[in-house]
C-alpha cells in the first residue's frame, strides 16, 4: 500500500483567490489522479498527473482553472484557480502502481476547501 | 464509457441485522470493482475488490461482496451490523482491459441503529 499526505489539510479562501494543494507519497508510483467531492456528492476525477507530461483533463475540467504540476513520481500539486464558492469541495489525491497490485488506487486524507 | 449505480442514498439497519448495499455496473471489457467506505472527515479506505476469480470476495471489516455478471452487480454485505459501521459507502468500477481510472458510484449512507 502507501501512504499519502495532503497539505493543507483545510483552508478557508476569499473568492478570486486561488489555492494550491500538495499531494505526497512515500512511495514512487506511476499514476497519480486528482478528485473532487463536493458536498453531499460522489468523487469526480479532475485530472489524471503522469511525470513528465501534461495531466489529462475531464470534461467539464479545463488547466487553466485546474493547473496541475508533477515534478516526479511521489509527488503533485493541484491549483484552484481564481476561486468562487461553488469550489468549495474535498479535493483528494489518489495514486496507482503503488502495491502489489499495479491498478489499485490509494487514496489520501483530502483538502477540505471552503471559499467565502 | 463505465459507470456506476447505487440505487439507496441511504440504507438503516439494526445493529445485529445483516446489511446489503447495493451496485450495479456497467463497463465495456471486464470488470475491475471495489468498494471504499468514508468516515465523517476521513479520507477513503478500501474495503475490497474483485477483479477475477472466486465471486465472493471477503475484505476488511466482515464485509463481502459477490460479484454477479449475468446481473452486472457487485453488492457489499455484512452479516451481522455494527454501529461503527455507519459511514458513506462507494462503490467503484474501472475497465480492467483499459487503461482507464476509478468511475464512483454516488455513494450511500448506511446507517447502524442501536
Amino acid at each position: 500500500s502507501a501512504v499519502i499526505s495532503q497539505k493543507p489539510s483545510r483552508d478557508i479562501c476569499q473568492r478570486g483567490t486561488s489555492l494550491t494543494i500538495q499531494c505526497q507519497v512515500d512511495s514512487q508510483v506511476t499514476m497519480m489522479f486528482w478528485y473532487r467531492q463536493q458536498p453531499g456528492q460522489s468523487l469526480t476525477l479532475i485530472a489524471t498527473a503522469n511525470q513528465g507530461s501534461e495531466a489529462t483533463y475531464e470534461s467539464g475540467f479545463v488547466i487553466d482553472k485546474f493547473p496541475i504540476s508533477r515534478p516526479n513520481l511521489t509527488f503533485s500539486t493541484l491549483t484552484v484557480s481564481n476561486m468562487s464558492p461553488e469550489d468549495s469541495s474535498i479535493y483528494l489525491c489518489s495514486v496507482e502502481g503503488a502495491g502489489a497490485d499495479p491498478y489499485e488506487q490509494y487514496f489520501g486524507p483530502g483538502t477540505r476547501l471552503t471559499v467565502t | 464509457a463505465q459507470s456506476v449505480a447505487q440505487p439507496e442514498d441511504q440504507v438503516n439497519v439494526a445493529e445485529g441485522n445483516p446489511l446489503t448495499v447495493k451496485c450495479t455496473y456497467s463497463v465495456s471489457g471486464n470488470p475491475y470493482l471495489f468498494w471504499y467506505v468514508q468516515y465523517p472527515n476521513r479520507g477513503l479506505q478500501f474495503l475490497l475488490k474483485y477483479i477475477t476469480g472466486d465471486n465472493l470476495v471477503k475484505g476488511s471489516y466482515g464485509f463481502e461482496a459477490e460479484f454477479n455478471k449475468s446481473q452486472t452487480s457487485f453488492h457489499l454485505k455484512k452479516p451481522s451490523a455494527l454501529v461503527s459501521d455507519s459511514a458513506l459507502y462507494f462503490c467503484a468500477v474501472r475497465d480492467f482491459s483499459g487503461n482507464t481510472p476509478l468511475v464512483f458510484g454516488k455513494g450511500t449512507r448506511l446507517s447502524v441503529i442501536a
